[in-house]
């Protein structure tokens, strides 16, 4: 069965490092989100892209993070620099248009700033 | 700014009762999804429900969607251990955006 690729799975890093995760979401889906999710709540939009294109990134801290999906098949995300309270699971993923509602998740990848 | 309530945020049981956990909204979804979460990893699709009174069946869960579409309870039979994690409803509304939000979750832990 096919299935949203994230890696890393766990990174820790310093505030004021740059981190990068990237995600590979199902082939074929042209849709992709980006949510963060904060121990006990549930998860926040940062961004959604159809295709290369971004629909919306009102949520996207922009000063500090970014996201493209140059090809329209993988995506990468980055916070720059990061900060303690960036410290979340951070979660992809992706749908087959961007008017179905049914997505599907990857595995997350956990951010620890120290 | 749209909300999706979620009741009870915590809920602790005996292996082999029965439970509901609701979801709640001031506004029309267009559809709504449960998740399933363990620790550590992404929330799993259980189910989607589109239509109003809409009733779906997963084994021992039961996903009931409101007449009006503004709210949704699910409901398990027999909880077992393995019913443990986080439940997360998550809506879309008719406005054209497509992603979901997500209501802040209900953690069930069903003791043996």
């Amino acid at each position: 069965e096919a299935e949203v690729a994230q890696s890393p799975r766990y990174k820790i890093t310093e505030k004021s490092q740059a981190v990068a995760f990237w995600c590979d979401p199902i082939s074929g889906h042209a849709t992709l989100y980006w949510y963060r999710q904060i121990l006990g709540q549930g998860p926040e939009l940062l961004v959604q892209f159809q295709d290369e294109s971004v629909v919306d990134d009102s949520q996207l801290p922009k000063d500090r993070f970014s996201a493209e999906r140059l090809k329209g098949v993988d995506s990468t995300l980055k916070i720059q620099p990061a900060e303690l309270g960036d410290s979340a699971m951070y979660l992809c993923a992706s749908s087959l248009a961007q008017r179905t509602d049914t997505q599907y998740f990857g595995p997350g990848t956990r951010l620890t700033v120290l | 700014t749209q909300l999706l309530e979620q009741s009870p945020q915590f809920l602790s049981i005996q292996e082999g009762e029965n439970l509901t956990v609701y979801c709640n909204s001031s506004s029309v979804f267009s559809s709504l999804q449960w998740y399933r979460q363990e620790p550590g990893e992404g929330p799993v699709l259980l189910v989607t429900v589109v239509t109003g009174g809409e009733v779906k069946k997963l084994k021992r869960l039961t996903f009931q969607f409101g007449d009006a579409r503004k709210d949704s309870s699910l409901h398990i039979t027999a909880a077992q251990p393995g019913d443990t994690g986080l439940y997360l409803c998550a809506g879309a509304w008719d406005t054209g955006r497509r992603a979901l939000t997500f209501g802040s979750g209900t953690r069930l832990q069903v003791q043996p």
